[in-house]
C-alpha cells in the first residue's frame, strides 16, 4: 500500500543551523509529495510540493527534491530561525487514485532555539 | 475570504453524546475532507466528499458519519461519542483539479 515514513522528532536545532528532514515513501504508480508544515495552535498548511521526479519544491527558503530512485522527498533549509518552530509533514497523493486524498507521515517537531 | 472555518475551536463531551463539528468553506471548491490527528499517528483521512451530494469513507470512518448537502458545508457527525474519539479534527478542501488541499484551524474534541 502506499505509505509515508518520516524522521521521528522532535529536532532541535540552534539558529543558523542547517535543517535536513528526511521522508521517505512507498506508493504504486508516480505520487506527487508535499511538505505540510503546522505551527503551533494553527492548521496546517501547504509549504512545498513536487508532482514528478526530480522536480525540486521551495518555498520560503525551504527545498526538498523528489528522488524516485531512493523513493525520497527530504526537507532542507540552510539557515533556519525560531519563527520555523513547528511540526513538519510530508505526505503524498497517487496519481489516478479514486479521489485526491492525501497520505501523511507521522509529522516532525522542529524546535529553533536562540 | 475567510477560507475554510469550523466549529467550535474546542468542545468537551461526555461519553455517550452526540455531536457534530461543523465545517464551511467559501472558495467553492468540489472536495471536502476530514481528518483527526493524534499525537504519533499524524493525520488519517476519516471521510470524504469529491462533490455535493457524495461522500466515502477515509481510513477510520467508523464511528464517524458526514453530509455533503451543498458545496460549501461538510459537517461531521458523532452519534455517540467514546473515548478514544478524542483528538484534533481537521476539515479540508481542495479543487477538483489541483493537489493542494487546504486546512481549516481545527477543533479539539475531548471525550470523557
Amino acid at each position: 500500500g502506499n505509505s509515508v515514513t518520516q524522521m521521528e522528532g522532535p529536532v532541535t536545532l540552534s539558529e543558523e543551523a542547517f535543517l535536513t528532514i528526511n521522508c521517505t515513501y512507498t506508493a504504486t504508480g508516480y505520487p506527487s509529495l508535499f511538505w505540510y508544515v503546522q505551527y503551533p495552535g494553527e492548521g496546517l498548511q501547504l509549504l512545498l510540493k513536487a508532482t514528478k521526479a526530480d522536480d525540486k519544491g521551495s518555498n520560503k527558503g525551504f527545498e526538498a527534491t523528489y528522488r524516485k530512485e531512493t523513493t525520497s522527498f527530504h526537507l532542507e533549509k540552510g539557515s533556519v530561525q525560531v519563527s520555523d518552530s513547528a511540526v513538519y509533514f510530508c505526505a503524498l497523493r497517487r496519481y489516478g487514485g479514486a479521489t485526491n486524498k492525501l497520505i501523511f507521515g507521522t509529522g516532525t517537531l522542529l524546535a529553533v532555539q536562540p | 475570504i475567510a477560507g475554510i472555518t469550523q466549529a467550535p475551536t474546542s468542545q468537551i463531551l461526555a461519553a455517550g453524546r452526540r455531536m457534530t463539528l461543523r465545517c464551511t468553506q467559501d472558495m467553492r471548491h468540489n472536495a471536502m475532507y476530514w481528518y483527526r490527528q493524534d499525537l504519533g499517528l499524524g493525520l488519517r483521512l476519516i471521510h470524504y466528499s469529491n462533490t455535493a451530494g457524495t461522500t466515502g469513507k477515509g481510513e477510520v470512518p467508523d464511528g464517524y458519519s458526514v453530509s455533503r448537502a451543498n458545496t460549501d458545508d461538510f459537517p461531521l457527525t458523532l452519534a455517540s461519542a467514546v473515548p478514544s474519539q478524542t483528538s484534533v479534527y481537521f476539515c479540508a478542501s481542495s479543487d477538483s483539479y489541483t493537489d493542494t488541499q487546504y486546512f481549516g484551524p481545527g477543533t479539539r474534541l475531548t471525550v470523557l
